[in-house]
C-alpha cells in the first residue's frame, strides 16, 4: 500500500518567514495529494489539494508543488503569521478515495 | 448543515469493556472513514465504507469492528478495549476527494 513520509516533523518560524514541508510518497499510482490544517484541539481541515496533472497550485499565501518524478510535494507558506501556528498533514491518495497521511509536521510562527 | 457529527467526544473505558462510537453524516457523502490519530503518527486508517452496506479493513484494523447499515451513519465498535487503543477518533465522509472530518473522540482506556 501506499506510505507517505513527512517532514520536518516540528518547524519553529518567525513570523514573516516563510515554511516548508516536505513529503514523499511510494505509490506512483498516487494522484491526489492535499494538505491538511489542525489547529489545537480541532479537526483538520483541507487547505489545499493538488491533482497529478499539475505541477503547481497557488491560494494566496500557501502553495503546493508536486515533482512525480521523485515522487515528492511540499506545502509552502510566506509571510507565515501567528494564526499560521498548527499541525499541517499532507496526504496522498491511489484512487477510491482512500488518503494516506504523513505523521504531521507541527508549525509554531513566534511573533 | 452539521456536516460530520461524532458521538460521544470523550469516553473513558476500562480495559475489557465495549463501546460504540457514532459518525453521522448529513452530506449525502457515498465514502465514510475511520482514523485514529496518535501523537507523531498522524492519522492512520481503521476501517473505511464506499458506500450503504458495504465495509473494508483500512491499515489498522485489528481490534476494531463497523458496520453502514445506513448511508448517513457509520458506527465503529470496539469489542474488549485495550490500552493501546487509548487514541483521539476521527470520523470523515468524502464525496469526491475531499475529506470532511467530524470533531474527535478522545478515548482513554485504563
Amino acid at each position: 500500500g501506499e506510505n507517505v513520509e513527512q517532514h520536518p516533523s516540528t518547524l519553529s518560524v518567525q513570523e514573516g518567514d516563510s515554511a516548508v514541508i516536505k513529503c514523499t510518497y511510494s505509490d506512483s499510482a498516487s494522484n491526489y495529494f492535499p494538505w491538511y490544517k489542525q489547529e489545537l484541539g480541532k479537526r483538520p481541515q483541507l487547505i489545499i489539494d493538488i491533482r497529478s496533472n499539475v505541477g503547481e497550485k497557488k491560494d494566496q499565501r500557501i502553495a503546493v508543488t508536486l515533482n512525480k518524478t521523485a515522487k515528492h510535494f511540499s506545502l509552502h507558506i510566506t509571510e507565515t503569521q501567528p494564526e499560521d501556528s498548527a499541525v499541517y498533514f499532507c496526504a496522498a491518495s491511489s484512487g477510491g478515495n482512500k488518503l494516506t497521511f504523513g505523521g504531521g509536521t507541527r508549525v509554531l510562527v513566534k511573533p | 448543515n452539521a456536516g460530520v457529527t461524532q458521538t460521544p467526544k470523550f469516553r473513558v473505558l476500562k480495559t475489557g469493556q465495549s463501546m460504540t462510537l457514532l459518525c453521522a453524516q448529513d452530506m449525502n457523502h457515498e465514502y465514510m472513514y475511520w482514523y485514529r490519530q496518535d501523537p507523531g503518527m498522524g492519522l492512520r486508517l481503521i476501517h473505511y465504507s464506499v458506500g450503504e452496506g458495504t465495509t473494508a479493513k483500512g491499515e489498522v484494523p485489528d481490534g476494531y469492528n463497523v458496520s453502514r447499515l445506513k448511508k448517513q451513519n457509520f458506527l465503529l465498535g470496539l469489542e474488549s478495549a485495550a490500552p493501546s487503543q487509548t487514541s483521539v477518533y476521527f470520523c470523515a465522509s468524502s464525496l469526491g476527494h475531499e475529506a470532511f472530518f467530524g470533531q474527535g473522540t478522545r478515548l482513554t482506556v485504563v
